[in-house]
């Protein structure tokens, strides 16, 4: 079976420009969350989706948002980056948002802004 | 504030040693505590939950221990391998609609030959 699954791994961006992470989470998985991990630091909430509608939204600016589409991946997008952007973005996936559910992470996408 | 916050921050240990990580967290309302184990670069793996009427769970060579009054928790790591190398993160899961999880910074562990 396949793990959560997220593109691209690697990215480099500069700072001002767009960005959009995606993921896949495991077959039957309806819920994905997403986290930005700065190196050195514990991954840090950013959004939560369940069947295509937000369930959550952590402490972060209006230039990330996110999406999930009918087959349950996901995207996140940051507009205007910047320098403190650079971290590791988590994607974990859920069978749904039960309090003692697992989540599963995918490997992150490491963000780099220049 | 909800926090979660861990000791030692780095751990240096002989393979075949044990050792235990701590873990003490301010979070509430309090659902469940996780602990995490994540490689360099890698998206963390769970190795356990506990809610809070779970006091002791193990998964192999990992005991976690949970003491919910006084909101600390225990990762035991028995008869340490090289591949226990890595970052162990205790993550704790607030209840509500939202269940945001809470991570501590992590306790990097390095296990020498």
């Amino acid at each position: 079976d396949a793990g959560v699954t997220q593109s691209p791994t690697h990215l480099i961006k500069t700072r001002g420009q767009q960005v959009t992470l995606r993921c896949s989470p495991i077959s039957g998985h309806k819920s994905v969350s997403w986290y930005q991990q700065v190196l050195g630091q514990g991954p840090q909430f950013i959004f939560q989706y369940y069947e295509k509608e937000e369930r959550g939204r952590g402490n972060f600016p209006d230039r990330f948002s996110a999406r999930q589409f009918p087959n349950y991946s996901s995207e996140l997008n940051v507009n205007a980056l910047l320098l403190g952007d650079s971290a590791l973005y988590l994607c974990a996936s859920s069978p749904w948002t039960g309090m003692n559910t697992e989540a599963f992470f995918g490997q992150g996408t490491r963000l780099t802004v220049v | 504030k909800n926090q979660v916050e861990q000791s030692p921050q780095s751990l240096i240990i002989l393979e075949g040693k044990n050792c235990t990580l701590q873990c003490n967290y301010t979070v509430s309302p309090f659902s469940n505590l996780r602990w995490y184990k994540q490689d360099t670069g890698r998206g963390p793996v769970s190795l356990t939950i506990m809610t809070f009427s779970e006091n002791t769970k193990s998964n192999g060579r990992y005991t976690a221990t949970l003491d919910a009054d006084t909101k600390q928790s225990s990762l035991h790591i028995t008869a340490s391998q090289l591949s226990d190398s890595a970052s162990y993160i205790c993550v704790v899961r607030m209840s509500g609609s939202q269940g945001n999880l809470i991570f501590g910074k992590g306790t990097k562990l390095s296990v020498k030959p």
